[in-house]
């Protein structure tokens, strides 16, 4: 079945970077604009980062901009996110989504998410 | 960046009211307006895009209404699945914000 499964995590210190992951199946990836979300601890949704279906176009929050670097393998159906600098503020769970090009301007798949704490 | 403000915050009501959620955008984003339900610990799951259009599999008694700065999401009668954090999205423009969400509890 349409999955994503993010994994990567984690506990890490300030200033420490982290790698996410998210693995796609049961679509066919190449066709898939693919973002990042995150969810501070009860707040609400933060969108954090995009990349085009071919990998060419990037774009990111400026909350992110300069510290965080999206790519992916479509070979291997997977989105990464590279953290790097990271900030007590960038506690969240961590959501890879999905959007359809061409016509959905949506999320309409969505991954479980990855929790990543930053603290000393 | 374009501010997406959801009123009210939070909402008690009970099963089979008529319940309505607002979203105003700081400026206008066309119909760029998609809605999503989340409950605890999981993630969310699109209801409405393109402001007005049904998610496949959403059920029927979800609809979304407006254009331009000022969007309305419809539950026309509550059910006990329904009591979940809904939140907007425009992607007329990056960065996509999200509103701040509205926590819909039973009364």
């Amino acid at each position: 079945q349409v999955q994503l499964v993010e994994s990567g995590g984690g506990v890490v210190q300030p200033g420490r970077s982290l790698r996410l992951s998210c693995a796609a199946s049961g679509f066919t990836f190449s066709r898939y604009t693919m973002h990042w979300v995150r969810q501070a601890p009860g707040k609400g949704l933060e969108w954090v980062a995009l990349i085009s279906h071919d990998g060419n176009n990037k774009y990111y929050a400026d909350s992110v901009k300069g510290r965080f670097t999206i790519s992916r393998d479509n070979s291997e159906n997977t989105v990464y996110l590279q953290m790097n600098s990271l900030r007590a503020e960038d506690t969240a769970v961590y959501f890879c989504a999905r959007e359809p090009t061409g016509g959905l301007d949506a999320f309409d798949i969505w991954g479980q998410g990855t929790m990543v704490t930053v603290s000393s | 960046d374009i501010q997406m403000t959801q009123s009210p915050s939070s909402l008690s009501a009970s099963v089979g009211d008529r319940v309505t959620i607002t979203c105003r955008a700081s400026q206008s984003i066309s119909s760029y307006l998609n809605w999503y339900q989340q409950k605890p610990g999981k993630a969310p799951k699109l209801l409405i895009y393109a402001a007005s259009s049904l998610q496949s599999g959403v059920p029927s008694r979800f609809s979304g209404s407006g254009s331009e700065t000022d969007f309305t999401l419809t539950i026309s009668s509550l059910q006990p699945e329904d009591f979940a954090t809904y939140s907007c999205q425009q992607t007329y423009s990056t960065p996509y914000t999200f509103g701040q969400g509205t926590k819909l509890e039973i009364k």
